[in-house]
């Protein structure tokens, strides 16, 4: 079935260092990607997303490119800041399955001054 | 005002008592979804609902029960309680189908079942 490997964290940088959040999926159809964002205490909010092959989602200073051909959405980021502490999840739909998401399982990432 | 609410924000109850988690929202979106988040686990979809009369399972609604009473609210039932339903639940809705459909989430209801 359809399904996504994330990294696993915790992952811990200091500040303005570069980051790299590794997502690979394995689906039977044309997924869109994303990238959601948990803040501490909050709910998942969308960071950036990609509806087909080569297309670049960015945000925020964050981006991730849909490679098809390694099925991979890396997120990545030049320099993080100690804001960025949060667990990101990757993600993908399948639209004949009714439109839902299916999640990685979160990388915790930890941004110290 | 936060677009996707959710109530309550936090819930201790015991094993066997029914619990109804609400989630309302007000971006007029059809589809609207409940999720369940464990520790070190992605979310999980529990229900889905692409419009008032028409509800769907998720991979995960054994236990649960859920009610579209309108466009903006979209209930989640736990008829009996047990204590592996300890978990963060989510409520999110959608916007347009099809390729640039986007998931927005509430904020969570943390629920523990003792």
């Amino acid at each position: 079935g359809d399904s996504v490997t994330q990294m696993e964290g915790p992952v811990t940088l200091s500040e303005e260092a570069f980051l790299t959040i590794n997502c690979t999926y394995t689906a039977t159809g044309y997924p869109s990607l994303f990238w959601y964002v948990q803040y501490p205490g909050e709910g998942l909010q969308l960071l950036l997303k990609a509806t087909k092959a080569d297309d670049k989602g960015s945000n925020k200073g964050f981006e991730a490119t849909y490679r098809k051909e390694t099925t991979s959405f890396h997120l990545e980021k030049g320099s993080v800041q100690v804001s960025d502490s949060a667990v990101y999840f990757c993600a993908l739909r399948v639209y004949n399955q009714g439109g839902k998401l299916i999640f990685g399982q979160g990388t915790e990432l930890s941004v110290k001054p | 005002d936060a677009d996707v609410t959710q109530t309550p924000r936090n819930r201790i109850t015991k094993t066997g008592k029914r619990i109804m988690l609400e989630c309302s929202q007000t971006k007029g979106h059809d589809r609207m979804y409940w999720y369940r988040q464990d520790p070190g686990l992605g979310l999980q979809l529990i229900y889905y609902s692409f419009d008032v009369k028409d509800i769907n399972k998720g991979e995960i609604s054994d236990g649960y029960s859920v009610s579209r009473q309108a466009q903006a609210k979209f209930s989640l039932s736990l008829e009996s309680a047990i204590p592996n339903q300890t978990a963060l639940y989510f409520c999110a809705t959608s916007d347009t189908a099809g390729e640039q459909e986007t998931q927005y989430f509430g904020p969570g209801t943390r629920l523990l079942v003792l």
